[in-house]
């Protein structure tokens, strides 16, 4: 079965740079979510969207944007990174609100700030 | 504020053996209850959840937890655990499916 892919799925960057992250929901599922874990640390709400419309803010910094494509995809922008922003990022995805907790999360990007 | 606490950061266990690993949580209302595995590199996997209903939650993989609301506690067990099994647990309490506070996790070594 197709599960959240995301890619890059390792990236590397200096300070100060810009990177992005895409991530491909589950075909059919409708709303995606960003999450962003440090070293050691656990999991860390960012943003959602629903039908290309962001539905929820969690701890993004000002510096990180997003949004949700027609085709559902996502993208999440960090710009003027730090080094604190290095973290494995992961994307997930639910059908609406139809099922509550199925959440499908994919297999991450780890970006290294250098 | 919500909050999560699994005081167990690392657990080793024998094969065959049964585990269980501890969370408590802090949150104003009933909450939403979840516990993930994470194997390395990979993503979260949903093991089970608890919104209400019956405080015995089964899950996938053999595992269960128990909802007690007058301890606060949402422990997970298994009663004969496997290899393949071993990974970092995180539970999570939230308002919702995705607002979610995680634990620190526990990571679980699998000894032959």
């Amino acid at each position: 079965a197709a599960g959240v892919i995301q890619s890059p799925r390792h990236l590397i960057k200096e300070k100060r740079e810009t990177a992005t992250l895409k991530c491909y929901p589950i075909p059919r599922h409708d709303t995606v979510y960003w999450y962003q874990q440090g070293p050691g640390q656990d999991p860390q709400f960012l943003i959602s969207f629903y039908e290309k419309m962001q539905s929820d803010k969690g701890s993004i910094p000002d510096r990180f944007s997003a949004q949700q494509f027609s085709d559902y995809h996502s993208e999440l922008n960090m710009s003027s990174l730090e080094l604190g922003d290095s973290a494995l990022y992961f994307c997930a995805s639910s059908l609406g609100r139809s099922v509550p907790g199925e959440l499908f999360f994919g297999e991450g990007s780890r970006l290294t700030v250098l | 504020a919500q909050s999560v606490t699994q005081p167990d950061i690392h657990i080793t266990v024998s094969e065959g053996a049964s585990l269980e690993l501890r969370c408590n949580y802090s949150y104003g209302a009933t909450p939403y209850l979840f516990w993930y595995v994470q194997s390395p590199g990979q993503g979260l996997q949903l093991l089970l959840k608890y919104f209400s209903g019956d405080t015995l939650v089964q899950g996938i993989k053999g595992f269960e937890a128990e909802f007690k609301r007058s301890q606060s506690s949402f422990n997970l067990r298994k009663p004969s655990v496997h290899w393949s099994d071993a990974a970092e647990y995180f539970c999570a309490v939230g308002p919702n499916d995705y607002k979610l506070s995680f634990g620190a996790g526990t990571t679980v070594t699998v000894r032959a």
